[in-house]
């Protein structure tokens, strides 16, 4: 069974340029996970789907990130602009529903300079 | 609000030596409980899951945890490590709050002397 895969792995980008990151979640998983993860801290949510609804966004920072699921499978996270705090390693996430064990992909690291 | 706490930054242990990485969590209620593990440029992998049940649970790469109510712990163990388990360790908690949600703790980073 083919994992959650993301692209990139790394993106270096000057403050206020945007970038896309891209997930492609586990085959008939309905949860989709958007986290970052800071340099020596744990993941935080930032975006959660079912299908392709948002059931929480309470912490992604909306005046310059943006998501969407389309057709409840791929995702696509954005930012726009970026910014020096930005920096971080971007982890997709999928699970069968909303409450069994989530599956992570690789990450994205994305620098911002 | 619903937290998780892992108490220690750092660890190191010998190889061979039995390994022990707390978590405490913070919950209404009997949460889902997780470990994953993290390698250095990978993304997290899940080592043992709790649901409910019996409270030691058996997980990948020779890994136990056992569920505390009483204390709000959920402790990783491990009886002899090997080098190759010297990674970042995260617990976490599933927990229904309106949504249902994965809370992280902030990790703890093992280190193994050969």
């Amino acid at each position: 069974e083919a994992g959650v895969a993301q692209s990139p792995r790394y993106k270096i980008i000057e403050k206020r340029q945007s970038v896309a990151f891209w997930c492609n979640p586990i085959s008939g998983h309905a949860t989709l996970y958007w986290y970052q993860q800071i340099l020596g801290q744990g993941p935080k949510l930032l975006i959660q789907f079912q299908n392709n609804g948002v059931v929480d966004d309470s912490q992604l920072p909306k005046d310059r990130f943006s998501a969407e699921r389309l057709k409840g499978v791929d995702s696509t996270l954005k930012i726009q602009p970026a910014k020096l705090e930005d920096s971080a390693v971007y982890l997709c996430a999928s699970s069968l529903t909303q409450n069994t064990e989530a599956f992570f992909g690789q990450g994205t690291r994305l620098t911002v300079v | 609000a619903q937290s998780v706490t892992q108490p220690d930054i750092h660890i190191t242990v010998s190889e061979g030596a039995s390994l022990e990485l707390r978590c405490n969590y913070s919950y209404g209620a009997t949460p889902y409980l997780f470990w994953y593990v993290q390698s250095p440029g990978q993304g997290l992998q899940l080592l043992l899951k709790y649901f409910s049940g019996d409270t030691l649970v058996q997980g990948i790469k020779g890994f136990e945890a056992e569920f505390k109510r009483s204390q709000s712990s959920f402790n990783l163990r491990k009886p002899s490590v090997h080098w190759s388990d010297a990674a970042e360790y995260f617990c976490a908690v599933g927990a229904n709050s309106g949504t249902y949600k994965y809370i992280f703790g902030t990790g703890t980073r093992l280190k193994v002397l050969a």
